[in-house]
């Protein structure tokens, strides 16, 4: 079946630092993935729509030059958080559909912390 | 405003009951909504998918759709501990092709 493959599973960093964050279709080609962030005990919040040979959609409210997003293949997308702070600490979460499907895939989720 | 709502609980059934979890949404053009498991630390698995009014079952789960109420629900029968997880309804809403909103998850505890 569609796998969704993110990486890394975890990364602690240092405050001023960027983190970057990978986001592979496994098996199929995605010219769309998603982007979420969610807090603790809080909901899953969509933060870019990540479009492959283009620019990414941000969502209202998240920084695009913060949270730098490429899409440079048809089974890969990064997400670079750049002069991360403790705020940014959170649960990154990517999607994607297969083609011609209506279900999302979500990769595995990275714990970022940022000390 | 909340798009998608949810009640938090937690929501504790005994082990081989029904579980029972609501969900109301605003949009009132969505035409896709999902319900997903999420356990503690890790990403949302998709459990059910529901398109039309009425009842969809499958295995252990049935999601059911009123959209005229705008409200969607998961029943999980003969609810087991490996059941308990938070779980997520997520609503396409009108136009907004493959995006997903979320609600804030309702977190189950199935009881031995």
């Amino acid at each position: 079946g569609a796998v969704v493959s993110q990486h890394p599973s975890r990364v602690i960093c240092k405050s001023g630092t960027s983190v970057k964050i990978e986001c592979r279709s496994l098996d199929f080609q995605a010219t769309t993935m998603f982007w979420y962030r969610q807090f603790p005990k809080q909901s899953l919040m969509l933060m870019a729509t990540s479009n492959e040979g283009s620019k990414a959609t941000y969502e209202q409210g998240v920084e695009k030059d913060k949270f730098l997003i490429n899409h440079a293949s048809l089974t890969l997308s990064t997400l670079t958080v750049t002069s991360a702070h403790p705020e940014d600490s959170s649960f990154y979460i990517c999607s994607a559909y297969i083609p011609r499907g209506t279900e999302a895939f979500f990769g595995q989720g990275t714990r970022l912390t940022v000390v | 405003q909340k798009e998608v709502e949810q009640n938090s609980g937690p929501l504790s059934v005994p082990e081989g009951a029904i579980a029972s979890l609501n969900c109301t949404y605003s949009d009132r053009g969505s035409q896709s909504f999902f319900w997903y498991r999420q356990y503690s630390g890790k990403s949302p698995e998709l459990i059910m998918s529901i398109y039309s009014n009425g009842d969809k079952e499958d295995g252990r789960f049935t999601a059911q759709l009123n959209k005229a109420s705008q409200y969607v629900s998961l029943l999980i029968r003969d609810s087991q501990p490996s059941d308990s997880a938070t779980y997520l309804c997520a609503v396409s809403p009108t136009g907004g092709g493959n995006k997903l909103t979320f609600g804030t998850g309702t977190q189950l505890k199935v009881e031995l």
